[in-house]
C-alpha cells in the first residue's frame, strides 16, 4: 500500500541522455511536488502542481520538465543530462496546497 | 524571504537519553505551518511532528515533542528514551499559508549510541 512511488529508485546515466523520473501517488491528494536534494542534503522545490497545473516553477533549468497526465502523478523528464544534475529526487503529495507534504522513497541520479 | 536554520549540523546521545535539535526561522506571515522530517540512512522523507502557528499549545508524536516560540520564531524538537533507530538526518520545515513549497533547513545529523 505505497502511498507515494517513484520509479526509478537508481538512475545511472552518461552525460547528454534524456531520462524520465516517474511518480504515483494513491492517497488522493490534489498537490504534488518534485524537489531536488544535493550532495550536502539540500533539499530544494524544484515545482508543484495542483489538479495538474502547474503552480510553482522554482528556476529549474528548462531541460527540466514535469508532465502531470492526471492528479495522481507527476512525472519529470530531463533533457541532455549534466554532471550537475547527479542528486537525490523527491516527488511528494499533500491533500491542499499548503498542507502536510508525503514524500516517495527518492530516485538517485548519477550522472556520468 | 523566509529562511530556516539548522545551526547543529551533527548531534550525538546515547540510548535511552534525550536530546533536543534546535531549529529557528524567519518570516514575516503570521500563518503558516512548522514540521520535523527525518530522513535515515534508507533516504525515506518520514514526517516526525507537524506545529500549527496558530496553535499556542506544543504538538507532541510520543517521544518527540517540540518547543515552539512563536515571538522567538524557534522550533525545536525534543527526542525522549532516545532509540537506536532515531540515527538519521533530522530536517526543519516550514510553509506558510500563501505558498506551496516546504523550505528547509540543511538538518541535523544525529547518532544514538548504545
Amino acid at each position: 500500500d505505497t502511498a507515494v512511488s517513484q520509479t526509478p529508485k537508481y538512475l545511472v546515466t552518461q552525460m547528454g541522455n534524456d531520462k524520465s523520473i516517474k511518480c504515483e501517488q494513491n492517497l488522493g491528494h490534489d498537490t504534488m511536488y518534485w524537489y531536488k536534494q544535493d550532495s550536502k542534503k539540500f533539499l530544494k522545490i524544484m515545482f508543484s502542481y495542483n489538479n495538474k497545473e502547474l503552480i510553482i516553477n522554482e528556476t529549474v533549468p528548462n531541460r527540466f520538465s514535469p508532465k502531470s497526465p492526471d492528479k495522481a502523478h507527476l512525472n519529470l523528464h530531463i533533457n541532455s543530462l549534466e554532471l550537475g544534475d547527479s542528486a537525490v529526487y523527491f516527488c511528494a503529495s499533500s491533500p491542499t496546497n499548503t498542507d502536510t507534504q508525503y514524500f516517495g522513497p527518492g530516485t538517485r541520479l548519477t550522472v556520468l | 524571504a523566509q529562511t530556516v536554520t539548522q545551526s547543529q549540523p551533527e548531534m550525538s546521545v546515547q540510548e535511552a537519553e534525550t536530546v533536543t535539535l534546535s531549529c529557528t526561522y524567519d518570516t514575516s506571515e503570521n500563518n503558516y505551518y512548522l514540521f520535523w522530517y527525518k530522513q535515515p540512512p534508507s533516504r525515506q522523507m518520514i514526517l516526525v511532528i507537524r506545529q500549527e502557528a496558530y496553535k499556542q499549545q506544543n504538538a507532541t508524536e510520543n517521544r518527540f515533542s517540540v518547543n515552539f516560540q512563536k515571538a522567538a520564531k524557534s522550533f525545536s524538537l525534543k527526542i525522549s528514551d532516545s532509540q537506536l533507530g532515531d540515527t538519521a538526518m533530522y530536517f526543519c520545515a516550514f510553509t506558510n499559508y500563501n505558498t506551496d513549497k516546504l523550505i528547509f533547513g540543511t538538518g541535523t545529523r544525529l547518532q544514538v549510541f548504545p
